[in-house]
């Protein structure tokens, strides 16, 4: 089956300037999540939706962060406007059971 | 609050040797525990669960809640097994993933 697939796998932009990330999950999956990897760290959830609602985004800086999941299909994450401490690799995963995460290859976000 | 702890950023073994990884949990009740890897150019995947009880190349982890720990074993390191080793748990009642800082194991030959 094809995998959890991330555009774009690169972005570079300066502080004060929005980005937006897209993901698409395995077919079939109902839940999806965001992560947030800094340098040297694990990831960390951002958003974890159930089909198209939030479950849990307690850790979702939401003054600049939103994230959508129209359709429970494909979901998009944007930062409006980026800070410097926001340069990551953001990660995106989907499950059909709990624990199974499957995760897509990454976008690592520069910001200068 | 909800931790994993990886004590070892770094750990480095000879080939052959055997290797352990330790993995630490803070939480109650019956969190679920696991191991991710991420070899070199590729995805984070999941290396095993601590509820199916498997080996998955040649590795294992045993759940010691005594001691809140998931340590990953495996008897003879191989090269292949060079990678980054994250710890993760699913906190009871949860389905998110907390994670580990993480290990980069590297096999000497």
């Amino acid at each position: 089956e094809a995998g959890v697939a991330q555009s774009p796998r690169y972005k570079i932009i300066e502080k004060r300037q929005s980005v937006a990330f897209w993901c698409n999950p395995i077919s079939g999956h109902a839940t999806l999540y965001w992560y947030q990897q800094i340098l040297g760290q694990g990831p960390k959830l951002l958003i974890q939706f159930q089909n198209n609602g939030v479950v849990d985004d307690s850790q979702l800086p939401k003054d600049r962060f939103s994230a959508e999941r129209l359709k429970g299909v494909d979901s998009t994450l944007k930062i409006q406007p980026a800070k410097l401490e926001d340069s990551a690799v953001y990660l995106c995963a989907s499950s059909w059971t709990i624990g199974e995460q499957f995760f897509g290859p990454g976008t690592r976000l520069t910001v200068l | 609050a909800q931790r994993v702890t990886q004590p070892e950023k770094l750990l480095s073994v000879f080939k052959g040797a055997p290797v352990e990884l330790k993995c630490n949990y803070s939480y109650s009740g019956s969190p679920e525990l696991f191991w991710y890897v991420q070899y070199s150019r590729q995805r984070l995947q999941l290396l095993l669960r601590h509820i199916s009880r498997e080996s998955i190349k040649g590795f294992t982890a045993d759940l010691n809640k005594g001691e809140t720990s998931f340590h990953l074993k495996k008897p003879f390191a191989q090269e292949e097994d060079s990678a980054m080793y994250y710890c993760a748990s699913t906190p009871s009642g949860a389905q998110k993933l907390v994670f580990g800082q993480g290990t980069r194991l590297t096999i000497n030959p």
